[in-house]
């Protein structure tokens, strides 16, 4: 069985780009989540999708959002890049609706120059 | 609001001792506890998880935590360490939102580092 694959691994963008993370979660998984990983703030929570419906979300501005499709895959994008925005995002997908046990994907690591 | 501290930012052991990283928490009601490890480069893999029950918890790669709901601990513990566990360990906690879910929150983590 696959696990959680999130595409690309690597970018670089330019502050005041936006940015469009993929995740595929595992198969008949439909609840996935956000967070973002830097070395000074941690693993911080983005948001979380349920069956296409955002179920909670983190403390994060605006130009941070997602979606979930039908097929439970995920998008987030980020608008207005900073350069505070640099860092590894990693999706996480569940099978149980309460999320109680979440499988990470590797990551996609942004850098923003 | 919920918190976790893990009090170690670096552990270095050498390979077969045994290992103990320190997790402390804090959390209102009976909160749910997870251990994860991320290698380098990869993402977070769960080692083990607690709710209720038998406070001694087993998870993979020989690893166990024990619950001290007294000493709001979590501390998770390998007999004999091998070099592959040289990884970033990470403790979190997590509360059931209003959102119908529970979402973790996770310590600053603590690096593992293992002599041969």
């Amino acid at each position: 069985k696959a696990g959680v694959t999130q595409t690309p691994r690597y970018l670089i963008k330019t502050r005041g780009q936006q940015v469009t993370l993929s995740c595929s979660p595992i198969s008949g998984h439909r609840s996935v989540s956000w967070y973002q990983q830097t070395p000074g703030q941690g693993l911080q929570f983005l948001f979380e999708y349920f069956s296409e419906t955002q179920r909670n979300k983190g403390n994060f501005p605006g130009r941070f959002s997602g979606r979930q499709f039908s097929n439970s895959r995920s998008e987030m994008n980020v608008s207005t890049l900073e350069l505070g925005d640099s860092a590894l995002y990693l999706c996480a997908s569940s099978l149980v609706s309460k999320n109680t046990e979440a499988f990470f994907g590797q990551g996609t690591r942004l850098t923003v120059v | 609001a919920q918190s976790v501290t893990q009090p170690d930012i670096h552990i270095t052991v050498s390979e077969g001792a045994s290992l103990e990283l320190r997790c402390n928490y804090s959390y209102g009601a009976t909160p749910y506890l997870f251990w994860y490890v991320q290698s380098p480069g990869q993402g977070l893999q769960l080692l083990l998880k607690y709710f209720s029950g038998d406070t001694l918890v087993q998870g993979i790669k020989g690893f166990e935590a024990e619950f001290k709901r007294s000493q709001s601990s979590f501390n998770l513990r390998k007999p004999s360490v091998h070099w592959s566990d040289a990884a970033e360990y990470f403790c979190a906690v997590a509360e059931l939102t209003s959102g119908g879910s529970y979402i973790p929150t996770f310590g600053r983590g603590t690096s593992l580092i293992v002599h041969p």
